[in-house]
């Protein structure tokens, strides 16, 4: 199993619809979590992070977590056709003073107009 | 301000030849990682520098990786006797420091390396 699983896609969503992209997660003890976009070659670039059991919302994204079901999740309402990249997922592992990001493989999305 | 730099943008080398990437990463910040990722994939974790720590070298695939960070800012990542499989992009990100739960890892715009 890897540490941080998700769906690869593409996940193609129609232009002003919601996009929902899930990340599952098998280190119990993470509490930080965070979306990182990419753009087709490009660098990663951070859109949300999130802490606490919930929702969190900046503008027209949603990030979600469930630290009991050990699961994260980013909604994107009204999609764009510039919001066609992919969606990495990243959970904090801190072991032994040591501190680093551990990436999902990232889930591409593709909103079509 | 200046976000996190990489030089150069890209180098085409021979098999076997030594290769040296460079990242200067935000002004202030502590720690430095590199990644690499392979066409189409996720990022893999290469190296963790934080302050005057010990580096967190677990990432490294092999001993013909090394890096260094000088000065606790400028680091280099070598790669000895380059392979076919190194080629990738390297990626460079720098945070404010560890021991922060809301410590943000920010991207250089990364090194393609490609190996004939």
């Amino acid at each position: 199993q890897k540490e941080v699983e998700q769906n690869s896609g593409p996940l193609s969503v129609p232009e002003g619809a919601i996009a929902s992209l899930n990340c599952t997660y098998s280190d119990r003890v993470s509490q930080s979590f965070f979306w990182y976009r990419q753009y087709s070659g490009k660098s990663p670039e951070l859109i949300m992070s999130i802490y606490s059991n919930g929702d969190k919302e900046d503008g027209r994204f949603t990030a979600q977590l469930n630290k009991a079901s050990q699961y994260v999740s980013l909604l994107i309402r009204d999609s764009q056709p510039s919001d066609s990249a992919t969606y990495l997922c990243a959970v904090r592992r801190i072991s032994g003073g040591y501190n680093k990001l551990i990436f999902g493989a990232g889930t591409r999305l593709a909103v079509h107009p | 301000g200046a976000g996190v730099s990489q030089s150069p943008s890209n180098k085409v080398t021979e098999k076997g030849k030594d290769v040296e990437l460079r990242c200067d990463p935000i002004s202030g910040h502590t720690a430095l990682y590199w990644y690499r990722q392979s066409l189409g994939q996720g990022l893999e974790f290469l190296i963790y520098f934080q302050g005057n720590s010990a580096p967190d070298k677990s990432g490294l695939p092999s001993d013909r990786f090394s890096a260094e960070r000088t000065g606790g800012s400028v680091s280099t990542l070598t790669i000895q006797r380059t392979q076919q499989e190194d080629s990738a992009v390297y990626l460079c990100a720098s945070s404010p420091g560890a021991g922060v739960s809301t410590d943000t890892q920010y991207f250089g715009p990364g090194t393609r390396l490609t190996v004939l």
